[in-house]
């Protein structure tokens, strides 16, 4: 089955360590994003990449940073500057750059801090 | 700026009951809109969506929403609703770009959560 897969399902950093987080899909979507999910915040735009080798800083962007070397992966590297990194991270995807097109989700990763 | 409001954050209605949740957006143009469901711990997944036409929109898991531009509103309805619909809830609008183009993203609001009563 076409999907998108995220892994770990749950992470934990130690200070000043970086983390990344994989989003992988094999829906042969052009678009992918990446959101961070806080209690009562809904949905924040953190980065996203409408082609292969090329992405946008959303909302959120600072202490993150994400490559996209390849369609199908999409990875997102939360950064020691990130001081609050505690969330709920969901990857999506889309067929193209067009906002008519729904977004997949994936099943998401709880970052934690130790 | 484009915005999305969902005004109630915490919604308890009865097995059977029917149910409506409210949806209102900020947009300079038609907008592309969505409604998403989340369980516990999962990931969105997509309800229903309207892009032109019928302003009356059918999705799964027999819910319907009704898009009116007047009102600026896009609320989801649900004739009866079952435990099993508990969760939250999700509006989104299309984002448009700084020169009015689409831009691809989304635009959520903060959720709606769901509980139901035996």
């Amino acid at each position: 089955d076409g999907g998108i897969t995220q892994s770990p399902k749950y992470l934990f950093r130690k200070e000043g360590q970086n983390v990344t987080l994989s989003c992988e899909q094999n829906l042969n979507h052009d678009a992918m994003y990446w959101y961070r999910q806080d209690p009562g915040q809904g949905l924040r735009l953190i980065y996203y990449s409408q082609i292969v080798n090329d992405f946008q800083k959303g909302d959120i962007a600072e202490g993150y940073s994400v490559s996209r070397e390849k369609k199908e992966s999409f990875p997102l590297t939360v950064t020691s500057a990130q001081k609050n990194p505690t969330a709920f991270y969901l990857c999506a995807s889309s067929t193209g750059r067009d906002s008519h097109q729904p977004q997949h989700f994936g099943d998401g990763t709880r970052l934690s801090i130790l | 700026a484009q915005s999305v409001t969902q005004p109630d954050i915490h919604i308890t209605v009865s097995e059977g009951a029917s149910l409506e949740l409210r949806c209102n957006y900020s947009y300079g143009a038609t907008p592309y809109l969505f409604w998403y469901v989340q369980s516990p711990g999962q990931g969105l997944q997509l309800l229903l969506k309207y892009f032109s036409g019928d302003t009356l929109v059918q999705g799964i898991k027999g819910f319907e929403a009704e898009f009116k531009r007047s009102q600026s509103s896009f609320n989801l309805r649900k004739p009866s609703v079952h435990w099993s619909d508990a969760a939250e809830y999700f509006c989104a609008v299309g984002a448009l770009s700084n020169y009015g183009g689409s831009q691809g993203n989304l635009i959520f609001g903060k959720g709606t959560k769901l509980s139901v009563k035996p």
